[in-house]
C-alpha cells in the first residue's frame, strides 16, 4: 500500500455513459497525476497538478475527459459519453515535486466499456 | 508517445538467477526512474538514479545509467518467485510527468 487511494477499483459501463473515478493522493504532496495504461502497455501521461492547479494536459485527453483537484486533495477524472477505445486502466499517482520526486501510484481503476 | 524502450520485451529465468533488463529513451533526463507492476495492479517504485550518477544499488537491485548513449539497466540478483511482475523505465520531463517505456515481463520460474 503506497498511500493512494482510487475508488472505484473496476467500473463496467455501457458505450454512452458518463463514470467519475476518484483519488486521494498522500496528505502532504502536492503534485497529483493521472495516466492511463491499455493492456501490455506502459502507462501514458493524461494531466497533473501543482495544488489545485491543473498545470500541463495530453493530447490524449480529449474534450470528453475533465479533471478536477478543487481543494488540492482528492481529484476526480471524468469521462463523458465514453467509448470502447476509453476501456483501460486508470492510475492516479503523488508526489512531493521537485526535480527528482518518486511519484507514488494508486490500485487504479479498470474500465471496461461494453 | 512513449519515451523509452525495454529490451528484452519478455524474459524468462529460474530461481535464483540473475534478471538483466535494459532500457533506452531519446531525449535528455534529470532522472531515470524503475518502477515495478504485479499483474493488475499499480505500480511501485524501486530506484530513481539522477542523470550524474552512473549506478546505484538498493538492495538486490543494482541500475546503471550511461547518458552518454541514452539507456539504463536494472540487475536483480538471485532472484525470487515474487520477483514476477512487469518491469517500466521512466524518465522524467521537465519535472512534471513520466514517460514509461512498454515494460519488461519477467517470470521467474521455481
Amino acid at each position: 500500500d503506497t498511500g493512494v487511494s482510487q475508488d472505484p477499483r473496476h467500473k463496467i459501463t455501457k458505450r454512452g455513459q458518463n463514470v467519475t473515478f476518484r483519488c486521494d493522493p498522500i496528505s502532504e504532496h502536492n503534485r497529483l497525476y493521472w495516466y492511463r495504461q491499455t493492456l501490455g502497455q506502459g502507462p501514458e501521461f493524461l494531466t497533473y497538478f501543482q495544488n489545485e492547479a491543473q498545470l500541463e494536459k495530453s493530447r490524449l485527453l480529449s474534450d470528453r475527459f475533465s479533471a478536477e483537484r478543487p481543494k488540492g486533495s482528492f481529484s476526480t477524472l471524468e469521462i463523458q459519453r465514453t467509448e470502447q477505445g476509453d476501456s483501460a486502466m486508470y492510475l492516479c499517482a503523488s508526489s512531493l515535486g521537485g526535480t527528482a520526486s518518486e511519484q507514488f501510484f494508486g490500485p487504479g481503476t479498470r474500465l471496461t466499456v461494453l | 508517445s512513449q519515451q523509452g524502450e525495454e529490451d528484452p520485451q519478455a524474459l524468462s529465468i529460474q530461481e535464483g538467477e540473475n534478471a538483466t533488463m535494459n532500457c533506452s529513451y531519446k531525449t535528455s533526463i534529470n532522472n531515470l526512474q524503475w518502477y515495478r507492476q504485479n499483474s493488475g495492479r499499480g505500480l511501485v517504485h524501486l530506484i530513481l538514479i539522477r542523470s550524474n550518477e552512473r549506478e546505484k544499488h538498493s538492495g538486490r537491485l543494482r541500475v546503471t545509467l550511461d547518458t552518454s548513449k541514452k539507456s539504463s539497466s536494472l540487475l536483480i540478483t538471485a532472484s525470487r518467485a515474487a520477483d514476477t511482475a512487469s518491469y517500466f523505465c521512466a524518465t522524467d520531463e521537465g519535472a512534471q510527468k513520466l514517460v514509461f517505456g512498454q515494460g519488461t515481463r519477467l517470470t521467474i520460474n521455481p
